[in-house]
């Protein structure tokens, strides 16, 4: 069965610390999509990583950061020198091309920035 | 270019009350999709659409749910009638490719009392 793993609820930092969120998935396709989402208090998801499982190189934009390695399957995000406008909920989903084209969606993890 | 636009934003209904979310997909998007979120918990998929067609409702309780696509463009999401567990989010989303990662509205917030 296919399923996305968020074990963190809900994650404190104190502004301009770095934060790592975790994702560990779990499907048996060969061909898959990973993707970050934010939900910010005002509700709409917002997209901000798309990696497929043939890629396994790390990327970076900007203060974010993400760790893919297919052999422990996990799909890791860092904020480096994390704001308070980073504080939302993230969500970790997975996508199969040979399925329904639906998204399994993690359980999210808040993060709460402070000043 | 717009976004994926969705009203209401806000609905309290009491329930056994029917209730319709609108949906309005970026131009040029041929899948649309709802999903719905329950509080504390990630989106889950109710129906997908290619164009008019519905071709994946297999989450959709189908006793008092309903949707329906005219055109290809816009789509409603109806519930009737609305129970109290049917209280959440209820996101819709677009894409031309779906792959590429979806573009989500703002959902509705549906509160059934």
């Amino acid at each position: 069965a296919q399923k996305v793993t968020q074990a963190q609820t809900e994650i404190s930092v104190v502004e301009k610390e770095d934060v790592t969120l975790d994702c560990v998935y779990e499907t048996r396709d060969t061909t898959y999509y990973l993707f970050w989402y934010k939900q910010p208090p005002s509700g709409e998801l917002v997209f901000l990583i798309r990696r497929n499982s043939f890629d396994e190189q790390n990327e970076i934009s900007g203060r974010y950061s993400w760790n893919f390695q297919k052999s422990t399957s996990s799909f890791n995000f860092t904020i480096t020198a994390s704001q308070v406008v980073d504080s939302a909920v993230y969500f970790c989903a997975l996508s199969e091309p040979s399925g329904t084209y639906k998204y399994i969606f993690g359980t999210g993890t808040r993060l709460k920035v402070l000043a | 270019e717009a976004g994926v636009v969705q009203s209401p934003r806000y609905k309290i209904i009491e329930k056994k009350q029917p209730v319709a979310f609108w949906c309005n997909p970026i131009s040029g998007h041929n899948t649309l999709y709802w999903y719905r979120q329950n509080l504390g918990q990630g989106p889950e998929l109710l129906i997908r659409y290619e164009n008019e067609e519905a071709v994946d409702d297999s989450q959709l309780p189908k006793d008092r749910f309903s949707a329906e696509r005219l055109k290809g463009v816009d789509s409603t999401l109806k519930i009737q009638p609305a129970e109290l567990g049917d209280s959440a989010v209820y996101l819709c989303a677009s894409s031309s490719d779906r792959v590429h990662g979806y573009t989500f509205g703002s959902g509705t917030r549906l509160t059934v009392v």
